[in-house]
């Protein structure tokens, strides 16, 4: 079946530290990727997303490169800030469908 | 921007009631609405696609009479958890595409989720 795999949280950094979250998934086709993103008390809200390979998503200082030899869409940013403190969710799609399959979610708290 | 509201935020019931979660897309129409359950350190599942006019149709697994899903009109989606028990006790999320974005463009706004506790 299809499935997202994250790294287990929760993660803890200081200021200006470096962040990966790592996610690698399992399809049968070709998906479309996704990093969402949830702060506190609110919804989820889309990070960025790839839709083929070597495509690279950013938004906000993240980065995902969308590696199919690796079956991999590794979250990274150079240097977290206190207001990203959040829980990142790793997601795919197959074959045009809105069905989203997630992963557990990596809940990352940066502190000052 | 598009905004998805989800009532309550929390609830917390005795086992035999019933509970209603509502989904409303606050400044788009939405033909389809997504519900989705999360239990704690788990992955979000989808348990339903929620079509206005028409039946839901629901993920395997899940059962229909226990998870009512109505939606009657084109802001609205409802989740009526049935006879609940402690094991239903999740945090249950909805979501809906703003068509005027296009279905290859636009994401899905997800609701703030509804924190469903029964005792």
């Amino acid at each position: 079946g299809n499935s997202v795999t994250q790294m287990e949280g929760p993660v803890t950094l200081s200021e200006e530290a470096f962040l990966t979250i790592n996610c690698t998934y399992t399809a049968t086709g070709y998906p479309s990727l996704f990093w969402y993103v949830q702060y506190p008390g609110e919804g989820l809200q889309l990070l960025l997303k790839a839709t083929k390979a070597d495509d690279k998503g950013s938004n906000k200082g993240f980065e995902a490169t969308y590696r199919k030899e690796t079956t991999s869409f590794h979250l990274e940013k150079g240097s977290v800030q206190v207001s990203d403190s959040a829980v990142y969710f790793c997601a795919l799609t197959l074959g045009g469908s809105e069905k989203l399959v997630f992963g557990k979610g990596t809940k990352l708290t940066v502190n000052p | 921007g598009a905004v998805v509201s989800q009532h309550p935020s929390w609830v917390i019931c005795k086992s035999g009631t019933s509970v209603k979660i509502e989904c409303r897309s606050l400044d788009f129409q939405a033909t389809t609405m997504f519900w989705y359950r999360q239990f704690p350190k788990q992955s979000l599942m989808l348990m339903a696609t929620s079509n206005e006019g028409s039946k839901a149709t629901y993920e395997q697994g899940v059962e229909k009479d226990k998870f009512l899903i109505n939606h009657a009109s084109l802001t609205l989606s409802t989740l009526t958890v049935t006879s609940a028990h402690p094991e239903d006790s999740s945090f249950y999320i909805c979501s809906a595409r703003d068509p005027r974005q296009g279905i290859d463009n636009s994401p899905l706004h997800f609701g703030n989720g509804t924190r469903l506790t029964v005792t």
